[in-house]
């Protein structure tokens, strides 16, 4: 089946620090990929739609200031959390489009900001 | 707004035993996806539902759906340890979109 990969796995850091996530499809090419966040213990909610070579299209108030995306190539996303703060801890998953309607989920990252 | 409600949120049964998870959405959609979460892991794909009536089997797994009603069900027959996760509906928000509405997630816990 199909892989994606995200990078790191777990990240710690300081309040008003960046973080930047990685998203990597293995063995295709996708040019969507998806950014969702997961609570503990809830469920999955929709950031913004990664779309490669064009600007990401954010859900309702999702802050695009604070959660850049950036679709580079045909295999990599990325989201940086600016300036985290605590309340932006949480479960962060990328899922990627192959041949346009079958999404694949990455293993997550699970964020902590102190 | 397109919803989806999923029921029960909690489910504890024993090895052995039948249970069915609902999972209910607002409008119209072409298509649903079954999905297993183990905890602190990503989604694992079960199932995609494409239209009215279908089902489909793995194991001890049955999803159906039905698209008149806006409902589909995830039935669990027999159940054994290894089924205890939390289980995810998931209905396109916009027909072919491929953006994801996700229902709350029901926990299941096999007891052996």
């Amino acid at each position: 089946g199909a892989v994606v990969s995200q990078h790191p796995s777990r990240v710690i850091c300081k309040s008003g620090t960046s973080v930047k996530i990685e998203c990597r499809s293995l063995d295709f090419q996708a040019t969507t990929m998806f950014w969702y966040r997961q609570f503990p213990k809830k469920s999955l909610m929709l950031m913004a739609t990664s779309n490669e070579g064009s600007k990401a299209t954010y859900e309702q108030g999702v802050e695009k200031d604070k959660f850049l995306i950036n679709h580079a190539s045909l295999t990599l996303s990325t989201l940086t959390v600016t300036s985290a703060h605590p309340e932006d801890s949480s479960f962060y998953i990328c899922s990627a489009l192959r041949r346009g309607r079958t999404q694949y989920f990455g293993p997550g990252t699970r964020l902590t900001v102190l | 707004e397109l919803k989806v409600e999923q029921n029960p949120l909690f489910l504890s049964m024993q090895e052995g035993k039948n249970y069915t998870i609902y999972c209910n959405y607002s409008t119209t959609s072409d298509r649903l996806y079954w999905y297993r979460q183990d905890p602190g892991k990503s989604l694992e794909s079960l199932f995609v539902l494409l239209s009215n009536g279908a089902v489909k089997q793995e194991g001890r797994l049955m999803a159906s759906l039905d698209t008149k009603a806006r409902l589909s069900t995830l039935h669990i027959t027999a159940a054994v340890h290894d089924l205890s996760a939390t289980y995810f509906c998931a209905v396109d928000i916009q027909g072919g979109s491929e953006k994801l509405v996700f229902g709350k997630g029901t926990k299941l816990t096999v007891n052996p």
